[in-house]
């Protein structure tokens, strides 16, 4: 199976900061790679597919970018609806993987 | 955009078997997607179940995999998850997605397994 740890697993930040959310994998993944943003109680929303392509919808301050075995999540201007948990999965092979979160939290 | 939608009882025993449907609408399962389940222990993170094709193909989670089954209906435009034998380690919040990437979520289902 394919590893994936993500740093930092917990992040405190302010309104407008610029925050970057790196996910690290055990082994070449090419670009099949997604990033998703959970908030208590909702099921995670996809933010980020295909390493760097943004979800439509999703506001362009989010962007990622990353190839082989490391990739990143930036948010430019953290906006009061970002704080929650994000996540990294790998869509290379199979089992599908997940990282283990990293949360975002107000300063 | 689909819309994905959990159903199934919420409280199963140990060692019987759980047994959950997604209904799918604004999409036909008859696509270019894999339809997919995945679960969230409570607290926790996000474990992949497995996922099916239109053609019937399925992958599992070899964690799960002898214990787990993914079928679909297209007549209904559903599919099923059934995970047999399950334990107080099964308890979680069960999701269904649409495509590897997950372009779409159900809002997820809580299933406790408890005596």
């Amino acid at each position: 199976d394919i590893q994936l740890t993500q740093s930092p697993s917990f992040l405190s930040a302010s309104v407008g900061d610029r925050v970057t959310i790196t996910c690290r994998a055990s082994q070449d993944i090419s670009n099949y790679f997604a990033w998703y943003q959970q908030k208590p109680g909702k099921a995670p929303k996809l933010l980020i597919y295909a390493t760097s392509n943004l979800q439509s919808g999703v506001p362009s301050r989010f962007s990622g970018s990353g190839s082989g075995t490391e990739f990143t999540l930036t948010i430019s201007s953290l906006q009061p609806e970002d704080f929650a948990t994000y996540y990294c999965q790998q869509v290379d092979s199979y089992p599908r993987t997940f990282g283990p979160g990293t949360k975002v939290d107000i300063k | 955009q689909a819309q994905l939608q959990e159903s199934g009882p919420g409280l199963v025993r140990p060692s019987e078997t759980l047994s959950l449907v997604c209904t799918v609408s604004g999409h036909s399962l008859n696509s270019n997607y894999n339809w997919g389940w995945i679960r969230q222990p409570p607290g926790k993170g996000l474990e992949w179940i497995g996922n099916i094709y239109d053609t019937g193909e399925t992958n599992y989670n070899p964690s799960l995999k002898s214990r787990v089954t993914i079928t679909l209906d297209t007549s209904r435009n559903q599919f099923s998850l059934r995970v047999t034998s399950v334990t107080a380690e099964d308890t979680a919040v069960y999701y269904c997605a649409r495509g590897d990437y997950g372009f779409d979520w159900g809002q997820g289902t809580l299933v406790t397994v408890s005596s």
